[in-house]
């Protein structure tokens, strides 16, 4: 399995908590994303990093954020959690060491109520 | 812009058996890469099996095995001697030279035993 690890595997918050989602993967990768899916549905891209103060944002409009300070650390930021958040996130990291193969951390279920 | 297809959201198939997950894709580029990926109920998303387009033999790996066809845009995946741990969501997914990661919107495998 990759070493890429996520915290927290599960969440619930209340309406208008900030929350940060916590990935870092060991692999020394330079491109890392976060998808959003909802249970047994498609993967949507909502964030992407190719490297070191490199961010952009992806297909999904997101009221999320993320930063990319150091190569391993990609967190995902919810100022104010809505129910609408609630899903899966996942969190993947890849790289030309990696045969250009994307790997997936463990996810994140958040359940905002 | 690239687009990746699994036209059949649910399929089922007797242990032991052999099926064939179906992926088309559009792309104008000449280079690039191929991929299913498995994510087991309520758990990791994980890589099964990879192809690279300059390649045209047809990667294997144990049990799965892909029939690309790169004219056609097509790359399906055949699971033979299905186990019931093969029961899972299937991603395909197609990675372009810029880096960029499209998945499919899945295809839930159940193994019947």
């Amino acid at each position: 399995e990759a070493d890429i690890y996520q915290t927290p595997r599960y969440l619930v918050i209340g309406t208008g908590k900030k929350i940060t989602l916590e990935c870092s993967q060991t692999m020394g990768h330079d491109k890392m994303y976060w998808y959003q899916q909802d249970p047994g549905m498609e993967l949507h891209l909502i964030h992407y990093s190719y490297g070191v103060n490199s961010t952009e944002k992806g297909d999904l409009s997101s009221e999320s954020t993320v930063s990319r300070i150091r190569t391993e650390h990609f967190p995902l930021t919810l100022e104010s959690a809505r129910p609408s958040h609630t899903s899966q996130y996942l969190c993947a990291s890849s790289d030309l060491s990696s045969g250009n193969t994307i790997y997936f951390g463990e996810g994140s279920w958040l359940t905002v109520v | 812009a690239q687009t990746v297809t699994q036209s059949q959201p649910e399929m089922s198939v007797q242990e032991a058996e052999t099926v064939t997950l179906s992926c088309t894709y559009d792309t104008s580029e000449n280079n690039y890469y191929l991929f299913w990926y498995k994510q087991p109920p309520s758990r990791q998303m994980i890589l099964v099996i990879r192809q690279e387009a300059y390649k045209q033999q047809n990667a294997t790996e144990n049990r799965f095995s892909v029939n690309f066809q790169k004219a056609a845009k097509s790359f399906s995946l055949k699971i033979s001697d299905s186990q019931l741990g093969d029961t899972a969501m299937y991603f395909c997914a197609f990675m372009n030279t810029g880096n960029q990661f499209y998945f499919g919107t899945g295809t839930s495998l159940t193994v019947i035993p």
